[in-house]
C-alpha cells in the first residue's frame, strides 16, 4: 500500500532563517507531488507542483521554492522566512488522476 | 476563475439531528468534486468523488449529491465522532490533477 510521510512535524523558525520541508512517497512509482498551504480562515492553496523528477509547476509567486530530486522525494525550501510564510503545510500525492491523498502535514510558525 | 464558496463556515448541530453543507462552484469544465474531512492539525482525509450530475455516493452517515452549480453533503443522524472540518474542492479538465479547495465548512456534534 502506498504511504505518505512528512517531515518536520513542528518547526519554529525566526525570520529571515531558511526551510527545509521534506516529503516521501512509498508504495508507488512516478506519482503526481503537490505542496500546499493552509493558512487561518483560507482554503488550501497550491503552491508547487510536480509531474516528474526534476519538473517543478509553480502556482504562486513567492519566497519559497520546490525542489523533486528523486522520483518519491518533494521537498519545499526557503532561504529567508517571512512573517507571513506561517501556516500548514501539506504535501500530497496522486497517480494516473486517481484522487489526491494527503500527509499529516508540517506546522510553521514564523517569529 | 475557477472558484469554491463552502457554506455555512460553521455549523453547530446536537446529536441526531440531520443537517447539509453546502459547496458551490464554477469550473472550465468539471473533471471531479472531492469532499474531504479534515481533523484538526491533521491532513484532510479523503470521502467521496463525484463526476457528473445526478450522481450521488454514501458512506455510514454521509451522502453527497452533485448538480451542475453546487454539491450537498447531507449528514444523517450526527454524532459527536462526526465533528470535523468538510472540505470540498473542484478539479478542472486539463489540469494536472490539482484541485482548487473551499474555506470548509467546520462541524460540531454535541451529545
Amino acid at each position: 500500500s502506498q504511504t505518505i510521510h512528512q517531515w518536520p512535524a513542528t518547526l519554529v523558525q525566526p525570520v529571515g532563517s531558511p526551510l527545509s520541508l521534506e516529503c516521501t512517497v512509498e508504495g508507488t512509482s512516478n506519482p503526481n507531488l503537490y505542496w500546499y498551504r493552509q493558512a487561518a480562515g483560507r482554503g488550501l492553496q497550491l503552491l508547487f507542483y510536480s509531474v516528474g523528477i526534476g519538473q517543478i509547476s509553480s502556482e504562486v509567486p513567492q519566497n519559497l521554492s520546490a525542489s523533486r530530486p528523486q522520483d518519491r522525494q518533494f521537498i519545499l525550501s526557503s532561504k529567508k522566512l517571512l512573517l507571513s510564510d506561517s501556516g500548514f503545510y501539506l504535501c500530497a500525492w496522486s497517480w494516473g488522476g486517481s484522487v489526491l491523498t494527503f500527509g499529516a502535514g508540517s506546522r510553521l510558525t514564523v517569529l | 476563475e475557477d472558484q469554491v464558496t463552502q457554506s455555512p463556515e460553521a455549523l453547530r448541530l446536537q446529536e441526531g439531528e440531520s443537517s447539509s453543507l453546502n459547496c458551490s462552484y464554477t469550473v472550465s469544465g468539471l473533471r471531479g468534486l472531492f469532499w474531504y474531512r479534515q481533523d484538526p492539525g491533521k491532513g484532510p482525509e479523503f470521502l467521496f468523488t463525484l463526476y457528473s450530475a445526478g450522481e450521488e455516493k454514501e458512506k455510514e452517515r454521509l451522502k453527497a449529491t452533485l448538480t451542475k452549480k453546487e454539491s450537498f453533503l447531507h449528514i444523517t443522524a450526527p454524532k459527536p465522532e462526526d465533528s470535523a472540518t468538510y472540505l470540498c474542492a473542484v478539479q478542472a479538465r486539463g489540469s494536472q490533477g490539482n484541485l482548487i479547495f473551499g474555506k470548509g465548512t467546520k462541524l460540531s456534534v454535541k451529545p
